[in-house]
């Protein structure tokens, strides 16, 4: 079982409309939720991070995080086609700096 | 200001040749980091410095050299590398304690001819 688990996708979507992306984890221990995003032929930018169970919200995007079934997801509203990119999540456990990415999720909103 | 600049952008070598990528962040993060990306594949974690000490490294093979000569700066030191060692380098920092927050330097593109 991979630490960090998505969706690899692509996952298309209108532009306008919500884009959901998912992710799971298996490490229990896990502490601190990142989501970030990665245009091609670039690094990864952090969009957002979560630490605490329910929902964090931040202009379009909102993160979504429930501990007890080691999930999280990222709601993008209103998508636009500059956000076509792929959205890497990543866990870490507090204090251990050893931040492990999932696979990520290609998303392309069309026009 | 949550910048990380990285020397150079690109970097052609052979085989033999010695090199070294550079890194720099002026946040006054005390967690310095090394990863590296291959095509359509997440980072994977390198090396992590904290307190300008080594503190996990990946089971990296040894022609990968890291050296943290202060709290702003990290080198990665590539000897004898092998052509699948092609891939984006990428610096990060962060804080310590708590949640740590990574941000990215731009990377080092390297091709390992």
């Amino acid at each position: 079982q991979k630490e960090v688990e998505q969706n690899s996708g692509p996952l298309s979507v209108p532009e306008g409309a919500i884009a959901s992306l998912n992710c799971t984890y298996s490490d229990r221990g896990s502490q601190s939720f990142f989501w970030y995003r990665q245009y091609s032929g670039k690094s990864p930018e952090l969009i957002m991070f979560i630490y605490s169970n329910g929902d964090k919200e931040d202009g379009r995007f909102t993160a979504q995080l429930n501990k007890a079934s080691q999930y999280v997801s990222l709601l993008i509203r209103d998508s636009q086609p500059s956000d076509s990119a792929t959205y890497l999540c990543a866990v870490s456990k507090n204090g251990n700096n050893d931040m492990r990415f999932g696979a990520g999720t290609r998303l392309t909103v069309k026009p | 200001d949550t910048e990380v600049t990285q020397t150079p952008k690109h970097l052609v070598m052979g085989m033999t040749n010695k090199k070294s990528l550079k890194c720099e962040q002026h946040m006054g993060h005390r967690a310095m980091y090394w990863y590296k990306q291959k095509a359509k594949k997440p980072p994977e974690l390198m090396f992590v410095y904290s307190y300008e000490k080594l503190s996990i490294n990946e089971s990296v093979p040894s022609r990968f050299s890291p050296e943290c000569p202060n709290s702003s700066l990290l080198n990665l030191h590539l000897h004898a590398l092998q052509p699948e060692d092609s891939a984006l380098y990428l610096c990060a920092s962060g804080s310590m304690g708590g949640a740590e927050t990574q941000y990215f330097g731009p990377g080092t593109r390297l091709l390992v001819l």
